[in-house]
């Protein structure tokens, strides 16, 4: 497909259990953000990926969210120890650069998580 | 510093108008526009930049004023395919330009 695409599309697990989210972006883009999406919430930046520089973490919450990125292609959120409070939909978007003001961000249709 | 979305919800009816508007505290740069139907990704709408004159295609148009940081989002002769929740993404002057900060959405409806 054309289209970012995120798997699972929904994940149920138990409090204190570790959960990995993946994203794979639109081949060609360099950029590559995580969002999370509470209920009723706007979208929260979690980190952004360009190109082989350093990832911008600066909206992770805590030191249990972490994310990786293989050169341009599949990124990977992992959240170690889930509370109940995690629970949301985490989104995904791919952007050519990510550079320019101008830069599209295209979203995938996200992983809903739900910590028990 | 998450912008105000206003308002947080309406209802039309097909074929009339609505505006929605996204004020933010701090000088913009840029407001990109989305639209979310439900279960379903954002959907990219348009991109504002401070300085860049009003937007639009089909019946949705925006603008950007500077001195009132604030963009507007306007729906004309809407049509049933609208109904979503519409979200601006604001990058601040000075900022990251793709560091983009949400407002929490307005939900339209539009009805037959």
């Amino acid at each position: 497909g054309a289209g970012v695409s995120q798997s699972p599309s929904n994940k149920v697990t138990e409090k204190g259990k570790d959960v990995e989210l993946r994203c794979d972006p639109i081949s060609g883009h360099t950029a590559l953000y995580w969002y999370r999406q509470r209920l009723g919430q706007g979208l929260e930046f979690l980190i952004y990926f360009q190109g082989n520089s350093a990832p911008d973490k600066s909206g992770l919450p805590s030191d249990r969210f972490s994310a990786e990125r293989t050169g341009e292609s599949v990124s990977t959120l992992t959240i170690q120890r889930t509370q109940q409070e995690d629970s949301a939909v985490y989104l995904c978007a791919s952007s050519l650069r990510g550079s320019r003001p101008t830069d599209t961000q295209y979203f995938g249709p996200g992983t809903r998580l739900t910590v028990l | 510093q998450q912008p105000v979305q206003s308002p947080q919800a309406v209802i039309l009816r097909e074929g009339e108008d609505a505006v929605i508007n996204c004020s933010s505290s701090k000088a913009l740069y840029s407001v990109h526009w989305y639209r979310q139907k439900h279960g379903e990704a954002p959907v990219f709408l348009m991109i504002l930049l401070k300085g860049g004159e009003q937007k639009g295609h089909d019946k949705i148009s925006a603008s950007f004023n500077e001195k009132k940081q604030q963009s507007s989002l306007y729906l004309t002769a809407s049509q049933l395919s609208y109904s979503g929740t519409y979200f601006c993404g604001t990058a601040n002057s000075g900022g990251s330009n793709y560091k983009l900060t949400f407002g929490k959405g307005t939900l339209l409806t539009v009805n037959p």
